[in-house]
């Protein structure tokens, strides 16, 4: 089983900043099938990358993803108050079992 | 474009079994993809439940292996999940998922008496 590791665990930033939240495999995520999800209150999941760098459909340009083998980041050019929420990574592999980061809190400082 | 819509019971007694179902429209499971249940716990992550093939195989998290199972129904295109002998650390919003990428909007189950 792939265990995910995000850091850090909290992240205080003001809106305007560069925002850098890492995901760590402890293997190789196969095909670097890795997803970003954000996670506001009351809301399902969202959505913002799959395939470690390939945005998905409507997402603004200002997230990216980067990374292969055990070593993925998200990246957030220009924070929005929008963008303010919990960030999880996941790895799907080609077929099951998916594993979850334990979730990165983006809050503003 | 593909939509997911979990249903079911609120609440659940200590012991018993969580049931629910997700019905699925804008694509037939019958066609493809992986189909399956994730839930969030309050105060803690996202977790994978299980996921059902839609040729019928099915993978499920090792640590709620025992006590859960997922099944599809072809003909009503939608899939279901139940889990057994539950306790309050069940209590969760259940998501019901195509993949990674199509979501429904999740249905909060609390066990309780």
């Amino acid at each position: 089983e792939i265990v995910l590791t995000q850091s850090p665990g909290t992240l205080s930033l003001s809106p305007g900043e560069r925002g850098t939240l890492s995901c760590r495999a402890s293997q190789s995520v196969t095909s670097n099938y890795l997803a970003w999800f954000q996670v506001k209150p009351g809301q399902a999941p969202r959505l913002l990358i799959y395939g470690a760098s390939n945005r998905a459909t409507g997402i603004p340009d200002r997230f990216s993803g980067s990374g292969s083998g055990t070593d993925f980041t998200l990246t957030i050019s220009r924070l929005e108050p929008e963008d303010f929420a919990v960030y999880y990574c996941l790895q799907y592999g080609s077929s099951p079992p998916y594993t979850f980061g334990q979730g990165t809190k983006l809050e503003i400082k | 474009q593909v939509q997911l819509q979990e249903s079911g019971p609120g609440l659940v007694k200590p012991s018993e079994t969580l049931s629910l179902t997700c019905a699925v429209s804008g694509y037939s499971i019958s066609s493809g993809y992986y189909w399956g249940w994730m839930r969030q716990t309050p105060g803690k992550g996202l977790e994978w439940i299980g996921s059902i093939h839609h040729s019928g195989t099915t993978y499920y998290n090792p640590s709620l292996k025992s006590r859960v199972t997922v099944s599809v129904d072809t003909s009503k295109n939608q899939f279901s999940l139940k889990l057994n002998s539950v306790t309050a650390a069940d209590t969760a919003v259940y998501y019901c998922a195509r993949s990674v990428a199509y979501w429904g909007q999740g249905t909060l189950v609390t066990v309780s008496s």
